[in-house]
């Protein structure tokens, strides 16, 4: 089972930036997927985290309207869309994956390797 | 600020028990039996612990356990090992729509 996030970097205050997180090694819709970050010396933060069809999304208000986490089963891909990004998303961002099928329990039982993000003002 | 809070840190010797209080409020760790907890070493990513308040992942050691009481998860380590030595979180389900972690509990084995 391995998870492997791309799409990371540097951007300016406003920007855009698109996330991916290829799986393998499972059958990819049949678990709920989600997003945590992690800025540099700071503790763990949910971002967002949606289920196995696609259909149900959940965001913390700390992203919303700004970020939309999506999936694309026929390629075992999970994305995040990062819109009008501020200093403070600046951080390693990990995908990771349910324990289990079926209900949404974020208990993150895979994380990938993460991918660095940086915004400046 | 986390919704859930934490020790800053604990400390113990070798062989000692410690335990790692996660506090939240009747809405969240009180209301939910969503609560897990995750150890990340230095540089590593983090690593599922405990689900579900009591429940060890697959090849946890039976050295870890968790327990809820009130508005408050907690987490022991029993013979307590130099490689326990890490960051704790704890998340829990916050609503019918979001999760939060706790804000870390670095762990010292001295």
């Amino acid at each position: 089972v391995q998870l492997l996030e791309s799409g990371g970097g540097s951007v300016q205050s406003g920007g855009s930036l698109r996330l991916s997180c290829a799986a393998s090694g499972f059958t990819f819709g049949n678990y709920v997927m989600s997003w945590v970050r992690q800025a540099p010396g700071k503790g763990l933060e949910w971002v967002a985290t949606i289920n196995g069809r696609g259909v149900d999304t959940f965001h913390a208000d700390s992203v919303k309207g700004r970020f939309t986490v999506s999936r694309d089963n026929s390629k075992s891909t999970l994305f995040l869309q990062m819109n009008s990004l501020r200093a403070e998303d600046s951080a390693v961002y990990y995908c990771t994956k349910d324990a289990f099928g079926g209900i949404v329990t974020n208990d993150f039982d895979v994380w990938g390797q993460g991918t660095l993000v940086t915004v400046s003002s | 600020q986390s919704a859930l809070t934490q020790p800053a840190s604990v400390s113990g010797s070798p062989g000692q028990s410690i335990t790692i209080s996660c506090t939240g409020t009747s809405s969240d760790v009180g209301f939910y039996n969503f609560v897990s907890w995750y150890q990340q070493r230095p540089g590593k990513v983090p690593k599922l612990l405990i689900y579900e308040v009591t429940y060890r992942h697959l090849g946890v050691s039976d050295r870890f356990s968790g327990s809820k009481s009130g508005n408050t998860a907690s987490l022991t380590i029993s013979g307590l090992q130099a490689d326990d030595e890490a960051d704790y979180y704890c998340n829990s389900k916050t609503s019918s729509t979001t999760w939060a972690f706790g804000g870390g509990t670095k762990l010292t084995v001295l």
